[in-house]
Parts: structure tokens; C-alpha cells; sequence
């Protein structure tokens, strides 16, 4: 079975700082990874995924996350965070093969505060 | 262009009732999923349809929970004798044809209910 965890719950950081939002996971063969972003009272918005190749993605509003099959992580980053950046995030993942390819699963998720 | 649209955008009903949420994928997606978003949860997948393969009802909760999708577009969630534990955001997410795991999905707003 694949499993997500967000480690933090929340995640505080001051406006222009670099922020990081952590993600583990374990699935028994190779993943697709995934980051969802969720604004109040909307759905969520996809943000980046890692399929394969350059362990380094770059994503939507300059977020990037990086890919350590080492340390089965995933983390969220940001050089420099926004007031705007301020929601829920969520880590996903999917497994490549196998009967359940197309199911995510998701974090509990992580809720960032920039704070000005 | 539209996106995924679900309604209502907020039910609140008694508990025992039966409620209906209805979502209308992006249009030409194939794939329709629905998902459970409760308090300081993260989502919890409920079912998920693919053209016209027999859904994957795996994540439904209960036998009190059923969807149809029609035509293959507009689906229906629908739970019989709600139960307080009921409460919660139901989120449903399309993907386009051809869709590999690697697909991002695309989320409606979802539809927050409350049950009294």
C-alpha cells in the first residue's frame, strides 16, 4: 500500500524567507509524486509533479520540490516566500504500475503562514 | 475555459436524510474521481470512473454511499441516512483521456456538508 506524511501540520514563515514543506512517502515500487496547493473554501490547484529524470522540479508560482529516492522525500520549496503563498498544501503519490495507478493518495497536509 | 463544477457548493441537512452531489467534469475528461476532505484530514479517495470501465468503488465508506455517472460526464454522489460523521468538504476531480498516472487531476471547489 502507498502512503503519504507531512511531517508538520503547520509551517510558519516570515514574508521573503525561503520556506520548505516536507513530504515522505512509501510506495513499493517507483512513484509519480505530486503537489496540490488548497486556497479557503476552494478545490486544490496542481502545483508540480516528478515523474522521472532531473531529481530537481520546478512548478507553478515559483515553487520548486525536490526528489530523494534515498530518503523516499519530496519536499516543497520556495527562495523566497509570499504573503500570498499563505494555504494548505498537499504531498500525493501514485504508484507507476499496478492495479492502483491511478489512485492518489494524499497527505494530511501542511498549512503555511507567511507572515508579513 | 470551465472547469470541474460541482453543486451545491454548501448542503446542510438533517441527519437521516439523503443527500445528492452532483459534478460536472471538465468537459472530454474521461476520468471522474471523488474524494472526502474531513477536518485535519487529508483527502480520502472514494471512487473513481473511467469511461465506461466499471467504476472502482474501493474507497466508499459504506453501503450507504453510491455514485453514477451518466453518459460519461455529469456524476452523482449520492449517501442515504446521513450521519453526522458524514460532515465534510466532497471534492471531485477529473483527469483528460488517455490519461496516464502521471496526469495531473483537475479539482472542482467542492461541496461542504453539514449534517444537524
Amino acid at each position: 500500500a502507498q502512503s503519504v506524511a507531512q511531517p508538520e501540520d503547520q509551517v510558519n514563515v516570515a514574508e521573503g524567507n525561503p520556506l520548505t514543506v516536507k513530504c515522505t512517502y512509501s510506495v513499493s515500487g517507483n512513484p509519480y509524486l505530486f503537489w496540490y496547493v488548497q486556497y479557503p473554501n476552494r478545490g486544490l490547484q496542481f502545483l508540480l509533479k516528478y515523474i522521472t529524470g532531473d531529481n530537481l522540479v520546478k512548478g507553478s508560482y515559483g515553487f520548486e520540490a525536490e526528489f530523494n529516492k534515498s530518503q523516499t522525500s519530496f519536499h516543497l520549496k520556495k527562495p523566497s516566500a509570499l504573503v500570498s503563498d499563505s494555504a494548505l498544501y498537499f504531498c500525493a503519490v501514485r504508484e507507476r504500475q499496478g492495479a492502483g495507478s491511478y489512485q492518489l493518495t494524499f497527505g494530511k497536509g501542511t498549512k503555511l503562514s507567511v507572515i508579513p | 475555459g470551465a472547469g470541474v463544477s460541482q453543486s451545491p457548493s454548501n448542503k446542510v441537512t438533517e441527519k437521516g436524510k439523503d443527500v445528492e452531489l452532483r459534478c460536472d467534469p471538465i468537459s472530454g475528461h474521461t476520468a471522474l474521481y471523488w474524494y472526502r476532505q474531513s477536518l485535519g484530514q487529508g483527502l480520502e479517495f472514494l471512487i473513481y470512473f473511467q469511461g465506461n470501465s466499471a467504476p472502482d468503488k474501493s474507497g466508499l465508506p459504506s453501503d450507504r454511499f453510491s455514485a453514477e455517472r451518466t453518459g460519461g460526464s455529469v456524476s452523482t454522489l449520492t449517501i442515504q441516512r446521513t450521519q453526522q460523521e458524514d460532515s465534510a468538504v466532497y471534492l471531485c476531480a477529473s483527469s483528460p483521456p488517455g490519461t496516464g498516472p502521471n496526469q495531473p487531476q483537475h479539482f472542482g471547489d467542492g461541496t461542504r456538508l453539514s449534517i444537524l
